[in-house]
């Protein structure tokens, strides 16, 4: 399969807990999104880059998270001391550089319920 | 801000019915537009999209119309069937930044009934 890959794909941590995603984008794709739904609402965009470079961060990207793209191949979205409130579902999508209406493929998701 | 306003949900529907989903947006420039679809289970999967106006996306026997002056991109099917129940999602995307990141509206529901 060599669509985008998340892992793990259900994570239940406990309060002021670290958590770490990964995404695997499709191989020839440098760009890659991070985002965030919760129930009942559409995505919304975290951060995104450009093969290593981290080129925007959403406001909603609070100093509890962070997120890496080393060698500009997969990605890691790290979130410290979680709070109730980050439980939601953290999509991955990656795409390629075109110019305007680029498709971005999705990953599943990573479930994140903080208890 | 950029920003998308579907009809809410949930839309039930007996199959062979005609659907319409409707999509309008607010944005800053030229925005490219998509409609994705999320199966239950499943991962967000792009359903068509129309990168300028009067463009008409297709794919699956659902169509949608970029329209500039109203600022629209209705989704529609001739005839729905039960494999086709989902969430549809409406998004915009601009060039910004050297970057697509797509705005979503919150989804619409669809059920579709035998």
């Amino acid at each position: 399969d060599t669509g985008v890959s998340q892992n793990p794909r259900h994570k239940i941590t406990k309060r002021g807990q670290n958590v770490t995603f990964r995404c695997d984008p499709i191989s020839e794709h440098n760009r890659l999104y991070w985002y965030r739904q919760t129930l009942g609402q559409g995505p919304e965009f975290l951060t995104y880059f450009q093969n290593e470079a981290q080129l925007e961060k959403s406001r909603l990207l609070s100093d509890r998270f962070s997120a890496e793209r080393p060698k500009g191949s997969f990605s890691t979205l790290e979130i410290q001391r979680t709070e109730q409130g980050d439980s939601a579902m953290y999509l991955c999508a990656s795409g390629a550089r075109d110019r305007g209406g680029t498709e971005a493929f999705f990953g599943q998701g990573t479930r994140l319920t903080v208890v | 801000g950029n920003s998308v306003t579907q009809m809410e949900g949930p839309v039930t529907l007996s199959e062979e019915a005609f659907l319409t989903i409707n999509c309008t947006y607010t944005a800053t420039g030229y925005p490219s537009l998509f409609w994705y679809v999320q199966y239950p289970g499943e991962g967000l999967q792009l359903l068509l999209k129309a990168t300028k106006a009067d463009d008409k996306g297709s794919n699956k026997g659902f169509e949608a119309t970029y329209r500039k002056e109203t600022t629209s991109f209705h989704l529609e099917k001739g005839s729905v069937q039960v494999s086709d129940s989902a969430v549809y999602f409406c998004a915009l995307s601009l060039m910004q930044g050297g970057g697509n990141k797509l705005t979503f509206g919150t989804g619409t529901q669809l059920k579709v009934e035998l």
